[in-house]
């Protein structure tokens, strides 16, 4: 069965850089794009970018241009989060996601807990 | 960037009851492929959101018959036939026509009465 788990919870402090993985099995890792997003307490998920697995092209949301960096590795069927330069309001959880290559997104990662504080 | 709002943010039904959700996106949703790429997810506190209907109408494997999608262009509703308790949490709509980003809607609590 298809599955994305992610890593632990984090907790940093402002200017720190985090780097969230998403272990994908289950299916072909390079078939599909895996998204990123973040969700805030109350909010609905905000995107963050995307990764195309075999390509490893990569985009990523304007708000966070040049703070996120999305990659990954094939050999090991997991994709990367990189954000950089930490604020409060980065806390949030963060999820992968598995687009369905039908305009949206099926499975989720069970999310990751990155908490920004000094 | 296209916005997709909810309505209503909060939504109190009592248990047997229908209820019904809107999305209105800023944009139309139909692609150029001809499909209007517009789904639902319901999330439950401490959970990760769950799809329930693909491409306006479309329900997920395993998804209830009381949930039914329907809409076009730029209005799309979410109906529960009849509420149940297992139904209560955040529902969420989003849009998948313009590439790359998908955009999530604010969300729409249901709490059962």
């Amino acid at each position: 069965q298809v599955q994305l788990v992610q890593s632990g919870a984090e907790v940093k402090t402002p200017g720190a850089s985090v780097k969230v993985s998403c272990k994908a099995s289950g299916y072909s890792f390079t078939a599909h794009y895996i998204h990123w997003y973040r969700q805030a307490p109350g909010q609905g998920p905000e995107w963050m970018g995307r990764i195309h697995p075999n390509s490893g092209a990569a985009n990523s949301a304007q708000n966070f241009q040049g703070r996120v960096t999305i990659t990954r590795d094939t050999s090991i069927t997991t994709a990367y989060m990189e954000m950089t330069r930490l604020t409060s309001d980065d806390t949030a959880v963060y999820y992968c996601t598995r687009d369905d290559r039908a305009g949206s997104v099926d499975y989720w990662g069970q999310g990751t807990l990155v908490t920004v504080s000094s | 960037d296209v916005v997709m709002t909810q309505s209503p943010l909060s939504l109190p039904v009592i248990l047997g009851q229908p209820a019904s959700i809107s999305c209105r996106s800023s944009q139309s949703l139909v692609h150029s492929d001809g499909n209007t790429y517009l789904s639902w997810f319901h999330q439950r506190p401490g959970q990760s959101p769950r799809r329930l209907i693909y491409k306006v109408s479309n329900r997920d494997s395993g998804v209830p018959d009381r949930f039914g999608g329907s809409g076009s262009g730029t209005d799309f509703t979410l109906e529960i036939s009849s509420v149940e308790a297992e139904d209560a949490g955040v529902y969420y709509c989003m849009e998948g026509t313009h590439w790359p980003s998908f955009i999530f809607g604010q969300g729409t609590k249901l709490e059962i009465k």
